[in-house]
């Protein structure tokens, strides 16, 4: 069963709006994490957000939050007020640790949103 | 601060050659991670350390692949024979701890012809 579903594989937006990214998850593990990452046509994987599965609150760093509901195995990816910048692929991750030793979390990808900002 | 650092960033070789990648992680990060991307199989891992002790190999393709990590500021991903489905973006990734963010380099664009 695939671990991490990102259902949109491109997404137009007008610069100055926001735009949702979805992404939903399944694992059987009470404690895991999500991530958050933007990959620009440079190739980088840069680091965007992180929310854990105890986290009371949805995290938000800047212009970007998680939309996070745990109920339904979500963690949509809001990106306010668009800028040209933000055209890049996004792909959420989830760590999951499944009894692992030495503290090792697997992160899976999904395949991944293009995001497109038009001026 | 510096972040992961990988070389080459493009390597472009012959089938059958041998092929090294390199990778610096993070300062004080104890937690390494080999990525591999392609279009048709997106994101991979093929391989994490830990203290620079191998904890998972179990992505790693077949036995033309090997990754070492003599210290805690070096690792290298070699590939031998090269082979065109090799053709990919190798990430490397560090990170405090196992369970810890983490942050990728650059990437190598690797082509096999």
């Amino acid at each position: 069963a695939q671990k991490i579903t990102q259902t949109q594989p491109g997404m137009f937006v007008q610069e100055k709006e926001a735009v949702t990214l979805d992404c939903t998850y399944d694992t059987s593990d009470p404690s895991y994490g999500l991530f958050w990452y933007k990959q620009p046509s440079s190739g980088e994987m840069i680091f965007l957000i992180y929310q854990g599965s105890y986290d009371q609150q949805n995290a938000t760093e800047g212009r970007y939050s998680l939309n996070f509901q745990k109920a339904r195995k979500s963690a949509n990816l809001v990106i306010s007020a668009s800028q040209l910048g933000d055209s890049a692929m996004y792909f959420c991750a989830m760590r999951e640790a499944l009894g692992r030793p030495g503290g090792y979390n697997k992160l899976i990808f999904g395949a991944g949103t293009r995001l497109a900002v038009h001026p | 601060d510096a972040g992961v650092i990988q070389s080459p960033r493009h390597e472009v070789t012959e089938m059958g050659q041998e092929v090294t990648l390199r990778c610096k992680p993070i300062s004080g990060h104890n937690s390494l991670f080999w990525y591999r991307q392609t279009m048709m199989r997106g994101l991979e891992l093929l391989i994490y350390f830990n203290n620079n002790v191998p904890i998972d190999d179990s992505g790693m393709p077949e036995d033309r692949f090997s990754a070492k990590m003599p210290n805690a500021s070096f690792s290298t991903l070699k590939i031998q024979p090269s082979e065109p489905r090799d053709s990919a973006v190798y990430f490397c990734a560090s990170s405090e701890g196992g369970g810890d963010t983490q942050y990728f380099g650059p990437g190598t664009r690797l082509t096999v012809l």
